[in-house]
């Protein structure tokens, strides 16, 4: 199975929701990630859980705030975002977090923040 | 932070044309991997590139990495309307886990 699951597809939430988007895989990958994409632009890098520990932020507001509750799920809790994180939400998984490995991306939750 | 281009930005060819996209980093690289994105879609792993002046080939899509390890380059021969997505380049960074995506080149095919 090299599949990553990821739930919703879609959401559209007011600036004033809390809500959670949630990723699984089962290939018994140690690292998982989460990135942000807008239109037309490459995906960006925000959050990596490596052996369920949060090795990387890349300075991401407080408003997002990623949880690993096991090695096979990753969460990301939002709270009170603004419009412009309206993006595509991108969850990744690889082998264990080494430099240079393969990710494997799950199909993304379009976000729309009103 | 590290720089890394592609190039062109979009490309509108006919099927049946070739296509090459660049990717062009300020410093040296110790490994590249290409992704493919289709339209609506996720990032999907192609390749891997590691030793100066290497060739992969996939079927139609031949990759490249530079003798100077700075550079890298997809080219597809014959262009099928399935080859439509964006194609991103994505540098070793040289930090664990951290992957950085190229600017990205957006593919059109048209019948």
């Amino acid at each position: 199975d090299t599949e990553v699951t990821q739930t919703p597809k879609h959401l559209v939430m007011g600036m004033t929701n809390k809500k959670s988007l949630k990723c699984e895989q089962h290939m018994g990958h140690r690292a998982m990630y989460w990135y942000k994409q807008k239109a037309k632009k490459p995906p960006e890098l925000m959050f990596v859980y490596s052996y369920e520990k949060l090795s990387i932020n890349e300075s991401v507001p407080s408003r997002f705030s990623p949880e690993c509750p096991n090695s096979s799920l990753l969460n990301l809790h939002l709270h009170a975002l603004q419009p412009e994180d309206s993006a595509l939400y991108l969850c990744a998984s690889s082998h264990g977090g080494g430099r240079g490995e393969t990710q494997y991306f799950g199909p993304g939750t379009r976000l729309l923040v009103l | 932070g590290q720089q890394v281009m592609q190039i062109p930005q979009y490309q509108h060819v006919q099927e049946g044309e070739d296509f090459t996209t660049y990717c062009n980093s300020s410093t040296t690289l110790s490994n590249i991997q290409w992704y493919k994105q289709r339209p609506g879609g996720h990032p999907v792993f192609l390749i891997q590139l590691v030793k100066s002046g290497e060739v992969k080939k996939q079927k139609r899509l031949t990759f490249q990495f530079g003798e100077a390890k700075k550079n890298s380059s997809l080219h597809i021969t014959a262009t099928q309307t399935t080859d439509v997505g964006t194609y991103f380049c994505a540098p070793d960074t040289g930090t664990a886990s951290k992957l950085t995506f190229g600017t990205g080149t957006r593919l059109q095919v048209t019948l």
